[in-house]
């Protein structure tokens, strides 16, 4: 079973579109993590969110966190070809096993020139 | 700095043997973690440490040992390896476990193949 849910699994769109990737899930965390995964290298944080409600801007991306600490969205403005990667989000769960990170399966974004 | 290193970079395995993935981190961070992360299924913890002497399991530590004997070094050891272990192993570090805003750091990955 998985914790967090992320769709879409697969994004591919061309240059200068908009897109949103969500990552939903029925269990309350303390945090929420999303990381940006280059081939063959590990997975960098681009942002972590811990307040209900919070949101979060970088740039050309935007971050949300769900009022009710469950879920989160995260979308980019005028994609660019550098923005292919994957996107992960990660919720820290502080309730159970301390500091406990669970991820979810990722969204594999294509931007095409 | 270096950040977190991880080697080998790639190995191949056959059943049965036993090898140690190595992790090190010249940040002086409390919290390490090993993840696998495999096709579709994102990254699953394997196992966890808060400190020198202090390690606990994750979510898939089953056929894994670790230690933690210095602040830097947290070796991942696969004690018989099997085809179900193929996958790439990455090694995460975190200054403090209490704080949530701290970024936690990962390593470039090991790819491991068990034939």
């Amino acid at each position: 079973t998985q914790l967090l849910e992320q769709s879409p699994q697969f994004l591919s769109i061309q240059e200068g579109e908009n897109l949103t990737v969500y990552c939903n899930s029925s269990s309350v965390f303390s945090s929420l993590q999303w990381y940006r995964q280059e081939p063959g290298e590990g997975p960098v944080l681009l942002v972590t969110v811990v307040t209900g409600g919070e949101v979060k801007k970088l740039k050309r991306l935007t971050f949300q966190f769900g009022d009710a600490r469950k879920d989160s969205s995260l979308h980019i403005t005028a994609a660019q070809t550098g923005d292919t990667g994957l996107y992960l989000c990660a919720g820290e769960d502080r309730g159970s096993t301390l500091g406990r990170l669970y991820f979810g399966r990722g969204t594999q974004l294509t931007v095409w020139p | 700095n270096a950040g977190v290193t991880q080697t080998p970079k790639f190995q191949v395995l056959k059943t049965g043997q036993s090898m140690t993935l190595q992790c090190a981190q010249d940040m002086n961070h409390e919290y390490m973690s090993w993840y696998r992360q495999d096709p579709g299924m994102g990254l699953r913890l394997i196992h966890y440490s808060v400190g020198a002497g202090i390690t606990d399991q994750g979510e898939v530590p089953n056929g894994y040992n670790v230690s933690r004997s210095t602040t830097e070094d947290f070796p991942l050891r696969l004690l018989s390896a099997a085809p179900s272990q193929t996958s790439v192993y990455f090694c995460a570090s975190r200054r403090r476990l209490a704080a949530r805003s701290d970024t936690q750091y990962f390593g470039p990955g090991t790819r491991l193949t068990v034939l």
